[in-house]
């Protein structure tokens, strides 16, 4: 089975900041996907920034941005400018099957301090 | 806004009862997924549908079954309820047009059984 290690369980960061949540992987795949989502206190998982395998640069949303580096099987989330409502769980979540399936690691708290 | 929306958001029910959990969507989305999401666990399938009527085990089936009988809608059912199947449920839904775009989730079904 495929395996996605979010190895920090739990960071935090001073309002303003910049934090990078790292993941690696496992894949035998050329082709496929990568996505973080973040999950608040709501409940509500909610798709943060998307990758395409394929796609050298690094995949870019307002103040969230990706370093993912294909070899290493890494794909690290960095958060600029961190705000208070940044604060949740943030899964890291390859699709490297068919059918869109994704695969979820463990997750990190990351609380963001005023 | 396009929504998958699970029936209930806070379930309380009795060991050996069976539970059905619901989930439907709006988006016209041929793949639907149930996860469970336990703390230091992350997110878990349990099963998975690529089309109406069809059903693939996802890594955790057992003591769960699935239905589709329409494509929007996509049912959890738990045969005989147990103390350790108190979990957050999370239902997600995805097309399998070109490119992979990720899930849309629901808001989640918290399952306590006493």
């Amino acid at each position: 089975a495929q395996t996605v290690t979010q190895s920090q369980p739990e960071m935090s960061v001073q309002e303003a900041e910049t934090v990078t949540l790292s993941c690696t992987y496992d894949t035998s795949e050329s082709n496929y996907y990568l996505f973080w989502y973040k999950q608040p206190p709501s409940r509500q998982m909610i798709l943060v920034i998307r990758q395409e395998a394929y796609k050298q640069q690094n995949a870019t949303e307002n103040r969230f941005s990706v370093n993912f580096q294909k070899a290493a099987k890494s794909f690290s989330l960095k958060i600029s400018d961190s705000q208070l409502g940044d604060t949740a769980m943030y899964f890291c979540a390859p699709n490297t099957g068919a059918n869109s399936k994704l695969t979820f690691g463990k997750g990190i708290t990351l609380s963001v301090r005023p | 806004d396009v929504k998958v929306t699970q029936s209930s958001r806070y379930l309380v029910k009795r060991t050996g009862e069976k539970v059905f959990l619901e989930c439907v969507q709006d988006m016209d989305h041929e793949n639907m997924f149930w996860y469970r999401q336990d703390p230091g666990l992350g997110l878990r399938l349990i099963y998975f549908s690529y089309d109406v009527k069809m059903k693939e085990k996802g890594d955790i089936p057992e003591g769960y079954s699935v239905s589709r009988e329409k494509k929007e809608r996509f049912s959890l059912i738990l045969e005989s309820a147990s103390t350790n199947q108190t979990s957050m449920y999370l239902c997600a839904s995805s097309s399998s047009g070109q490119g992979n775009y990720g899930y849309t989730f629901g808001s989640g079904t918290r399952l306590t059984v006493v």
